[in-house]
């Protein structure tokens, strides 16, 4: 069982629209991270969330992070193909547990 | 300032064999973790070592064993081999204790056949 649900697992869009990835638990976590990883690389951090409610901007990507500390979502507006890779989002609880990705392609 | 740096990055192995992993840390970065990641169960938390000393451990069986060194390099070993240990073998290092960002190394992939 994951502790950490990603929503969707795969997400194929055309470049310009809009998407959003979700991360859900029904576990509290003190900090939750955001990861992009492209083919034959490790995972980039993109951001940490601490606070509940917290709304972190990364250029065109938007971090949200539950009042409850338990869910998390990561909007892209105006996907562009630099941004197909695998998003990961990964919960603090001593040692870091990561939902499973969302695979997401940006089709020109 | 360099990376972290895996080695190798690539390598087959047959079933019951036995593989090291090598890692060199980001210069200063005293933690040292391990992550397996395939596709069916993504990213798993193998083993998280500090200053010589095995600070955190995930669930996997004893075949999985780690060590730090002195000047923080890490290696990883997996003991007898099965077809289900095909997987990237990620590592990641981080300055101090958690809280800290940590950076993955690229990966080694490994093929059990």
């Amino acid at each position: 069982t994951q502790l950490l649900e990603q929503s969707p697992q795969f997400l194929s869009i055309q470049e310009g629209e809009n998407l959003t990835v979700y991360c859900n638990s029904s576990s509290v976590f003190s900090s939750l991270q955001w990861y992009r990883q492209e083919p034959g690389e490790g995972p980039v951090l993109l951001v940490t969330v601490v606070t509940g409610g917290e709304v972190k901007k990364l250029k065109r990507l938007t971090f949200q992070f539950g009042d409850a500390r338990k869910d998390s979502s990561l909007h892209i507006t105006a996907a562009q193909p630099g941004d197909t890779g695998l998003y990961l989002c990964a919960g603090a609880r001593g040692k870091l547990i990561f939902g499973q990705g969302t695979e997401l392609s940006v089709k020109p | 300032k360099a990376g972290v740096t895996q080695t190798p990055r690539y390598l087959i192995k047959t079933r019951g064999q036995q593989v090291t992993l090598s890692c060199s840390p980001i210069s200063g970065h005293r933690s040292v973790s391990w992550y397996q990641q395939t596709p069916g169960q993504g990213l798993q938390f193998l083993f998280e070592y500090f200053s010589e000393t095995q600070r955190n451990k995930g669930n996997f069986p004893g075949r999985f064993s780690g060590r730090q060194f002195s000047n923080s390099r890490s290696e990883m070993n997996v003991s007898t081999l099965e077809l289900g240990d095909s997987a990237l073998y990620l590592c990641a290092s981080q300055q101090g204790s958690s809280g800290n960002t940590i950076y993955f190394g690229e990966g080694s992939w490994l093929t059990v056949v």
